[in-house]
């Protein structure tokens, strides 16, 4: 069965700095995908990036960014420039190819110090 | 483009009484949906999900059940209450195969 590892309980990073969360998932599958996701504190879930396995190149969007390591199963996530708005709950999350259930990780709590 | 709206908000219920959520969506057809439930401070534990109308797959053996009535609408019911049932409860639909997940604004349930 799949699961979704995120090892990091909780972390914090200084405004404006950069901060790399990471997550590991154990799969037999070559094809999948992979997200993470956004819970701020009103609870909202919010998709920050996503990331196709059969992809090499590393999905980006803005100041969020991935390090995907097939082989490695890893598949951290890098928010540069931190800002006061980016502390919340971040889960990373794996989709099997034509499946309907998406696996979650456990999640981290990202605080953001001024 | 595509809507999710989940109702009410915030829920207070006494134990023992019944409980119904509500969840639909907009700008889409023959979505996967899914109801969550999340404790505080902890991650998501799938309920229920749906590929179609009158079609529940139940992962969680409990005193709730799910119905799908509408193809774009996703009904959560309890017929007595619990205080375990209390939690962040999420709706989220999925458009296409393969596709992410997304997510209504919640409903956060207190059972007294």
């Amino acid at each position: 069965a799949q699961t979704v590892t995120q090892s990091q309980p909780e972390m914090s990073v200084q405004e404006a700095e950069t901060v790399t969360l990471s997550c590991t998932y154990d799969t037999s599958e070559s094809d999948y995908y992979l997200f993470w996701y956004k819970q701020p504190p009103s609870r909202q879930m919010i998709l920050v990036i996503r990331q196709e396995a059969y992809k090499q190149q590393n999905a980006t969007e803005n100041r969020f960014s991935v390090n995907f390591q097939k082989a490695a199963k890893s598949f951290s996530l890098k928010i540069s420039d931190s800002q006061l708005g980016d502390a919340a709950m971040y889960f990373c999350a794996y989709l099997k190819t034509s499946y309907d259930k998406v696996i979650f990780g456990p999640g981290t709590s990202l605080s953001v110090i001024p | 483009s595509q809507t999710i709206h989940q109702w009410p908000a915030t829920l207070v219920q006494p134990v023992g009484s019944p409980l119904s959520l509500e969840c639909t969506v907009e700008g889409t057809s023959n979505p996967n949906l899914y109801w969550y439930r999340q404790a505080a401070g902890r991650g998501l534990q799938l309920l229920f999900y749906s590929v179609g109308i009158g079609q529940i797959s139940s992962e969680v053996p409990q005193n709730l059940s799910a119905s799908r009535p509408q193809d774009r609408q996703f009904i959560l019911s309890s017929k007595k209450l619990l205080l375990s049932d209390s939690g962040f409860y999420l709706c989220a639909y999925q458009q296409l195969t393969n596709q992410p997940q997304h997510f209504g604004d919640g409903t956060r349930l207190s059972i007294l």
